[in-house]
């Protein structure tokens, strides 16, 4: 079975550009959960979508935003790029029922030059 | 006071130590108490879950949780090379909140 898996692996960017990553879930979840893991920070929680909705979101700006789709499938958009937005960007998928058992994709890293 | 405190480390153990891993934490709601585990450029992987107090075995790992203390611990026994990674706590309140992580320790194992 397919775990969690995320695209791009790598994405480079400048400053003021925006940024689309992806998610797939594992089949069967319907919870997508993204997480952002900056150095020397950890992991800090950043949305999350069920069922097509957005249940609840970390203490990011607006500009932190994203949706999921009818098959599960998930896009964080990231706009107006900032240096301090470099980091890795951890997709997690949950059964409805077991919501806190996360499984986690690989990530994207995401640098900003 | 952070959520939840861990110890980065770096911790350095010759092959077949037992290793003791901890997080404690402030907020006496949480419930749930996760470890994962996360090697070098790859995602999490879950190792263990526990609900409320008490002891998890599974293999080499075992997990132990003690809320009155706000203190949870995960031991490695007969550790190898392969363990060396970085090691996540993560709990939260309720099913289907964030969860909220420690910063990581740093294993390494050497044979």
């Amino acid at each position: 079975e397919a775990g969690v898996t995320q695209s791009p692996t790598h994405l480079i960017k400048t400053r003021g550009q925006q940024a689309t990553l992806r998610c797939s879930p594992i089949s069967g979840h319907t919870s997508v959960y993204w997480y952002q893991q900056a150095l020397g920070l950890g992991l800090q929680f950043l949305l999350w979508y069920d069922e097509g909705e957005e249940r609840n979101r970390g203490n990011f700006p607006p500009r932190f935003s994203g949706r999921q789709f009818p098959n599960y499938s998930s896009e964080l958009n990231v706009n107006a790029l900032e240096l301090e937005d470099s980091a890795l960007y951890l997709c997690a998928s949950s059964l409805r029922l077991n919501q806190n058992i996360q499984y986690f994709g690989a990530g994207t890293r995401l640098s900003v030059l | 006071q952070k959520e939840v405190e861990q110890d980065p480390g770096p911790l350095s153990v010759p092959e077949g130590a037992i290793v003791s891993l901890n997080c404690t934490y402030s907020n006496s709601a949480f419930q749930y108490f996760m470890w994962y585990r996360q090697y070098s450029r790859k995602g999490p992987e879950l190792l263990m879950y526990t609900y409320s107090s008490g002891n998890k075995e599974d293999g080499r790992f075992t997990a132990q949780v003690d809320k009155s203390s706000k203190y949870i611990s995960l031991f490695i026994r007969d550790s190898q090379p392969s363990d060396s990674a970085t090691y996540l706590c993560a709990m939260s309140d309720q099913a289907g909140t964030a969860l909220i992580f420690g910063k990581g320790t740093t294993l390494s194992v050497s044979s």
